[in-house]
């Protein structure tokens, strides 16, 4: 069972296309992230929803709308894509936001490729 | 604002032998938390080992330890017994608070040490 799970794993398309990352968890996490590893390696947060609301957003470009139905689903939408999209984009959950249980479990990541 | 600091870009080491990969941090809170992630070249994240601030006892895990400074702001991961497959990124993190926005929270990581092992 994939604790979080995040589709799909690899994604190429071309620039000024508009494109979708859907991520799920099944752990009963209440808080949900998006963030971003570049070509550097360099990891950085871009969204966090906390029950389906919107808590985090890290001056990321209004092109970037993440949409979450419901507290185990955490999707990204991508509009009119730019070469410096090209990243891989990593989903994580993590239980409780200022208790003691703050373990994140990530996805596996969704590398975008933009050409 | 906290930063995250990995100033080893890459470590080698033996199979067999230890090794220690640095991390410093810089922070104005007495309460925070600490991780180091594995990621290997399959990509995924992987949670070695985690430390609270308010602890003193350094964490440890099977082979991996911390040494954790708290004055210093240091925090130290040793990999004892290194194997092959502990071959990938490492990266550091702290974990930033908001404990007056209903107490949500986000990780802040360093630019990551790639660790080699050699047999």
């Amino acid at each position: 069972d994939t604790a979080v799970s995040q589709t799909p794993k690899y994604l190429v398309t071309q620039m000024g296309n508009d494109k979708s990352i859907k991520c799920e968890q099944n752990l009963g996490h209440d808080t949900m992230y998006w963030y971003k590893q570049d070509s550097k390696k360099f990891l950085k947060i871009m969204f966090s929803y906390n029950n389906k609301e919107l808590i985090i957003n890290e001056t990321v470009p209004n092109r970037f709308s993440p949409k979450s139905p419901d507290k185990a689903h955490l999707n990204l939408h991508i509009n009119s894509l730019e070469l410096g999209d090209s990243a891989v984009y990593f989903c994580a959950s993590s239980q409780d936001p200022s208790g003691e249980n703050y373990g994140y479990t990530f996805g596996s990541g969704t590398r975008l490729t933009v050409v | 604002a906290q930063t995250v600091t990995q100033s080893q870009p890459e470590m080698s080491v033996q199979e067999a032998e230890t090794v220690t990969l640095s991390c410093t941090y810089d922070t104005s809170e007495s309460d925070y938390y600490l991780f180091w992630y594995k990621q290997p070249p399959s990509r995924q994240m992987i949670l070695v080992i985690r430390q609270e601030a308010y602890k003193q006892q350094n964490a440890t895990e099977n082979r991996f330890s911390v040494n954790f400074q708290k004055a210093a702001k240091s925090f130290s991961l040793k990999i004892s017994d290194s194997q092959l497959g502990d071959a990938a990124m490492y990266f550091c993190a702290y974990r930033i608070s908001y404990m007056f926005s209903g107490g949500y929270n986000k990780l802040i990581f360093g630019a990551g040490t790639r660790l080699a092992v050699h047999p």
